[in-house]
């Protein structure tokens, strides 16, 4: 079955560039939506935002001027960057695949399954 | 911002019945979905579209729906599903996940 990995550094220091890639086995990445969420220590789940194969994004607004998910789909994988980071967005990172199904005329369902393991990305100084 | 909101916390003995709600005023029109979450783990899909339950899951989790309320309920809670459990769903629009607070299940 699909299983995801996520991978990259984790330590990251204030203003800089948060990157982290996740590669995808037992499956193609050429089909479905890919996901990046977060969860800081001890608090809930954040969708960070969500890439389909062919390169269309979608991104929190609440993150949307600092993130960028690309795919590579040669390589099977998918990447997040979150710019000028601080100490708030330290957090355990999971990419998860995004299957979709329709609820009715022009809605259309997304949801997660399965999830990497995760990573935690501290930023620090 | 969206928002899904869900009690912090349920506490059940063995054998009973949990229920944990979800509400949100986009649900009667958006799926919820539920993930359940263990310590150091990432989390599980347990239900997905209001009620269909994945492969590999026990019976004893099922998912309805009603108006701005979905509900998650574990029959027979057994001391392996204290865990954390989260609702997800969409806005309005379909263009933004939103997870809920979240619920801890604590088993007696």
């Amino acid at each position: 079955q699909v299983q995801l990995q996520e991978s990259g550094p984790g330590l990251v220091k204030p203003s800089e560039t948060l990157s982290l890639t996740c590669t995808v086995s037992g499956g193609s990445i050429s089909s479905y939506y890919w996901s990046w969420i977060r969860q800081p220590p001890g608090k809930g789940l954040e969708w960070i935002g969500y890439i389909y194969y062919s390169g269309s994004t979608n991104y929190n607004p609440s993150l949307k001027s600092r993130v960028t998910i690309s795919v590579d789909t040669s390589k099977n994988q998918f990447s997040l960057k979150l710019s000028s980071v601080t100490a708030a967005d330290t957090a355990v990172y999971y990419c998860a695949r995004t299957p979709g199904a329709y609820c009715g005329g022009d809605c259309y369902s997304l949801w997660f399954d399965p999830w990497g393991q995760g990573t935690l990305v501290t930023v620090s100084s | 911002s969206y928002e899904l909101t869900q009690p912090p916390s349920v506490s059940v003995s063995p054998g009973q019945t949990a229920r944990i709600t979800c509400s949100g005023d986009a649900l009667p029109k958006q799926y919820a979905y539920w993930y359940q979450q263990k310590p150091g783990q990432a989390p599980v899909l347990v239900i997905y579209k209001d009620s269909e339950r994945p492969s590999g899951i026990p019976e004893r989790f099922s998912g309805s729906s009603s108006g701005t309320t979905v509900t998650l309920t574990i029959s027979g809670v057994q001391a392996e599903d204290e865990a954390d459990y989260y609702c997800q769903s969409a806005d309005s629009s379909g263009t933004y996940q939103v997870f809920g607070t979240g619920t801890k299940v604590t088993v007696l």
